[in-house]
């Protein structure tokens, strides 16, 4: 079992849809969870930040965490095509240096 | 935010050669850590660069192959000896955003090598 899994994609949605990304991890020492959005040939570029059970909202994207259930979502509201992008899930435990991140889901957002 | 800079941006290198990454950040950071994305996967760790101190390694990655200087506390450069085609993917210098231990990372722009 990898320790950070998303699904890979690609994630295909309509233009000012909802697009829905999840992560699980295995690690229940995880702590802090992040959200990168990577374009292609770019590096990687932190979303949100989520550290509590709950939502985390921060304009059109909307971070859920349930540690309970180990998982970790991204909801990203009005879709648009210039989110098309790879969003890498990562996490990690409180005072280590280690960031786990998923293989990342390809999303496509069509106009 | 943080403004990291990587040289090089990219390069092609023989196998059995070794190449140096540059990574120079516009302030003052205790922590430098260097990733490594290979074609089609995530990022994993390689190193902590800590100034003043040796690197601090993943498991898996060691020492002799991947060099690690840290001079000062704005620049910091990762050797990859002797390299072979497995080797070719995207370095990427990061470093945290100022805070104890936030988790929050910025990255540099990486570095694509292909070893022929």
């Amino acid at each position: 079992q990898k320790e950070v899994e998303q699904n890979s994609g690609p994630l295909s949605v309509p233009e000012g849809a909802i697009a829905s990304l999840n992560c699980t991890y295995s690690d229940r020492g995880s702590q802090s969870f992040f959200w990168y959005r990577q374009y292609s040939g770019k590096s990687p570029e932190l979303i949100m930040s989520i550290y509590s059970n709950g939502d985390k909202e921060d304009g059109r994207f909307t971070a859920q965490l349930n540690k309970a259930s180990q998982y970790v979502s991204l909801l990203i509201r009005d879709s648009q095509p210039s989110d098309s992008a790879t969003y890498l899930c990562a996490v990690k435990r409180r005072w280590s240096n280690d960031m786990r991140f998923g293989a990342g889901t390809r999303l496509t957002v069509k106009p | 935010s943080a403004v990291i800079s990587q040289k090089p941006s990219r390069d092609i290198c023989q196998r059995g050669t070794s190449l140096t990454i540059q990574c120079q950040v516009d302030s003052q950071v205790t922590m430098m850590f260097w990733y490594r994305q290979q074609p089609g996967q995530s990022l994993t760790l390689i190193a902590t660069a800590n100034q003043g101190s040796e690197a601090t390694y993943e498991s898996g990655f060691v020492i002799d192959k991947f060099p690690i200087s840290r001079p000062n506390l704005t620049f910091s450069t990762l050797t990859v000896s002797n390299m072979s085609p497995e080797d070719s993917s995207i370095y990427l210098c990061s470093v945290e955003r100022s805070g104890a231990n936030t988790g929050e990372l910025f990255f540099g722009e990486g570095s694509r090598l292909t070893v022929l």
